[in-house]
């Protein structure tokens, strides 16, 4: 696609229920990033995916959080029993080598609201 | 490790104004990018110039100019001829390109730009 596709753009999750987010990368790009961004604030790193190495976990603030990445294309992030804590926006983003500095290019997010 | 420093929570600046934002780091990397984007209220992040730190001339986008200074560890961005358009979150980025290859955020810079 022309840029990173994130669904859903809105998600409202009672605490303790599990919850899915989707990235799709702009096509040919081998990085896949997730970060978090709680309202007001900075952008808290998350995880990262080049192309079949090991992610780079080491953002992911507790177990209960998971992603992966199928075919070296669509991710998935998983939330495991939501707390009202987790409520942020997640934001998707892609790289590829061949764009100058390796920029990386943001979907719109997915909003998701724990009560 | 890297770490961005934005010092200047909010600015507010008469439109048509050239405005400056601050933005230090630090790293122990020989290479790396800074990044700039801009988040509207509406929440994505859009990517409006990068610098790399060989690069020997300052990076320019349209209205856009990165003042990079590599002794001082400085990345400013420099936004000439203000609109009411660019009245939103501005943040600093950086990632070097040994080891880790996340994108590291400062807390950001809210520009207000008035009529």
């Amino acid at each position: 696609g022309a840029g990173v596709s994130q669904s859903p753009s809105n998600k409202v999750t009672e605490k303790g229920k599990d919850v899915e987010l989707r990235c799709d990368p702009i096509s040919g790009h081998t990085a896949l990033y997730w970060y978090r961004q709680s309202l007001g604030q900075g952008l808290e790193f998350l995880i990262y995916f080049q192309g079949n190495s090991a992610p780079d976990k080491s953002g992911l603030p507790s177990d209960r959080f998971s992603a992966e990445r199928t075919g070296g294309s669509v991710s998935t992030l998983t939330i495991q029993r939501t707390q009202q804590e987790d409520s942020a926006v997640y934001l998707c983003a892609s790289s590829s080598y061949q764009v100058a500095g390796n920029t990386i290019y943001f979907g719109e997010g997915s909003w998701l609201t724990v009560v | 490790a890297q770490k961005i420093t934005q010092t200047q929570p909010g600015m507010f600046v008469q439109e048509k104004e050239a405005v400056t934002l601050d933005c230090t780091y630090d790293t122990s990397d020989q290479s790396y990018g800074l990044f700039w984007y801009k988040q509207p209220s509406s929440g994505e992040m859009i990517f409006l110039i990068y610098q790399g730190s060989y690069d020997e001339q300052n990076a320019t986008e349209g209205r856009y100019s990165l003042n990079f200074q590599k002794a001082r560890k400085s990345a400013n961005l420099v936004i000439s001829a203000s609109q009411l358009g660019d009245s939103a979150m501005y943040f600093c980025a950086m990632r070097g390109y040994q080891g880790a290859q996340k994108l590291v955020f400062g807390q950001g810079t809210r520009l207000t730009i008035n009529p």
